[in-house]
């Protein structure tokens, strides 16, 4: 189930299913946007990124949705194991301001349970 | 590759020090680095950008006599707290690009202010 804590989302599953982790972004000028994986006392990991001109990206285990309609991106970890208990944000990026400025989203935290 | 090395990961000190957090990229060149802070259960807030050779350009409400940052090399970019405080206990995480590529993340540096 979802819950929503003080300041961050949670979303707990049993390990197998399927999760969806979601974010609503904010500017409808950022045209690159990216998933981040954050551990406890870890810096944030690299997932999966997806430009604008496109709607879903696929990885291992893993895929982005993209609908610029309503401004909210997704995120899909197929079959989730334990280890990818963490700490989730979605930035986004105008890439035209001359460098990659990332603007984060709150965060979700997934807790996979044996 | 692409790594991203933060020193040190972890300092507690009393109140009226400084601080000094190191950011190294160690097998890229960094022509941009970042930094970040993090609060407990929140997303990460940037608090300014830095190129090298030039002054760093800071975000909103973050003092930059407070918090200095200097990037004098393409490998090195520190990040000192001023006559910390309390207040400023955070997680301090760096990030590095070179010219338009993603950004790569230090592991952070949790300082604790007494």
């Amino acid at each position: 189930g979802e819950s929503v804590g003080l300041h961050l989302p949670t979303l707990s599953v049993q390990e197998g299913d399927n999760s969806i982790i979601n974010c609503a972004y904010s500017n409808s000028a950022s045209d690159y946007f990216i998933w981040y994986k954050q551990e406890s006392g870890k810096g944030p990991q690299f997932i999966i990124d997806i430009r604008s001109n496109m709607d879903k990206r696929q990885g291992q285990r893993v895929t982005v949705l993209l609908n610029k309609t309503v401004k909210h991106l997704s995120l899909q970890i197929a079959a989730t194991q334990p280890g990818d208990s963490a700490v989730y944000f979605c930035a986004e990026i105008r890439s035209n301001t001359g460098f990659q400025k990332l603007v984060f989203g709150t965060g979700t935290r997934l807790l996979v349970s044996p | 590759g692409a790594v991203v090395s933060q020193h040190p990961s972890r300092v507690i000190c009393k109140s009226g020090t400084s601080v000094k957090i190191e950011c190294r990229s160690l097998d890229f060149q960094a022509t941009t680095m970042f930094w970040y802070r993090q609060f407990p259960k929140q997303s990460l807030m940037l608090m300014a950008t830095s190129n090298e050779g030039s002054k760093a350009t800071y975000e909103q409400g973050v003092e930059k006599d407070k918090f200095l940052i200097n990037h004098a090399s393409l490998t090195l970019s520190t990040l000192t707290v001023t006559s910390a405080h309390p207040e400023d206990s955070s997680f301090y995480i760096c990030s590095a690009s070179e010219g338009n590529q993603p950004q790569h993340f230090g592991d952070g540096t949790r300082l604790s202010i007494l």
